[in-house]
């Protein structure tokens, strides 16, 4: 069964970038057919997909946080990591890594979450 | 992007009861909608894709039905476990976007 553990800085500074880890296990990422994404939920509100991974380094990021985004794979330690820049209070939110699968046909979508971590944004 | 809106937005339910969640789509998705049920604290699960197959191991109580733009999720019998927020989501194009989520709460 696989597992997602989400890791970095719970707090960051108004303008800085924001980076986050997700370790993979029960799995590897090399092994294709899945995507790994990124997801955050703003305090008390619904979900936001950011985007997502391929193990070859293929990206899609959500339009409305594309200019801010930046995904990267760590294939030697089945890692994934997110980094959101220039973040501001509105970018305060529980920061979900996922797995992403095709069922058939259409997009992917979610199957495996980790637990997420919140990351606060303030000076 | 494709916008999804859910309704309720909450509800309230005795144990037992039979509870039906609505989502609807901006534009038709075929059946390419997930369902997923969140508890306090906790990250979403997954419960359903393709609009009505259950994910391994979810129970027969929880169903999915529609295809287009309009979907629902039913629990047949509402027990103390269920009670959680439910939240959609469609896969029919990137980005893959949520309905804004049902909570289901004990009356």
């Amino acid at each position: 069964q696989v597992q997602l553990q989400e890791s970095g800085p719970g707090l960051v500074k108004p303008s800085q970038t924001l980076s986050l880890t997700c370790t993979v296990s029960g799995g590897s990422i090399s092994s294709g057919g899945y995507y790994w994404s990124w997801i955050r939920q703003h305090p008390g509100k619904g979900l936001e997909w950011i985007g997502y991974i391929y193990y070859s380094g293929t990206t899609y990021y959500n339009p409305s946080l594309r200019s801010r985004v930046t995904m990267s794979v760590d294939t030697s330690k089945n890692q994934f990591s997110l980094k959101l820049s220039s973040v501001t209070a509105a970018d305060t939110a529980v920061y979900y890594c996922a797995r992403e699968a095709y069922y058939g046909s259409g997009s992917t979508t979610t199957d495996h979450w980790g637990q997420g971590t919140l990351v606060t944004v303030s000076s | 992007d494709i916008q999804m809106t859910q309704s309720p937005s909450s509800l309230s339910a005795s144990v037992g009861d039979r509870v039906t969640i609505t989502c609807r789509a901006s534009q038709a998705i075929s059946t390419y909608l997930a369902w997923f049920q969140q508890k306090p604290g906790k990250a979403p699960k997954s419960l359903i894709y393709a609009a009505s197959s259950l994910q391994s191991g979810v129970p027969s109580k929880f169903s999915g039905s529609g295809s287009g733009t309009d979907f629902t999720l039913t629990i047949s019998s509402l027990q103390p476990e269920d009670f959680a927020t439910y939240y959609c989501q469609q896969y029919n194009s990137y980005p893959l976007t949520f309905g804004g989520g049902t909570k289901v709460e004990i009356k």
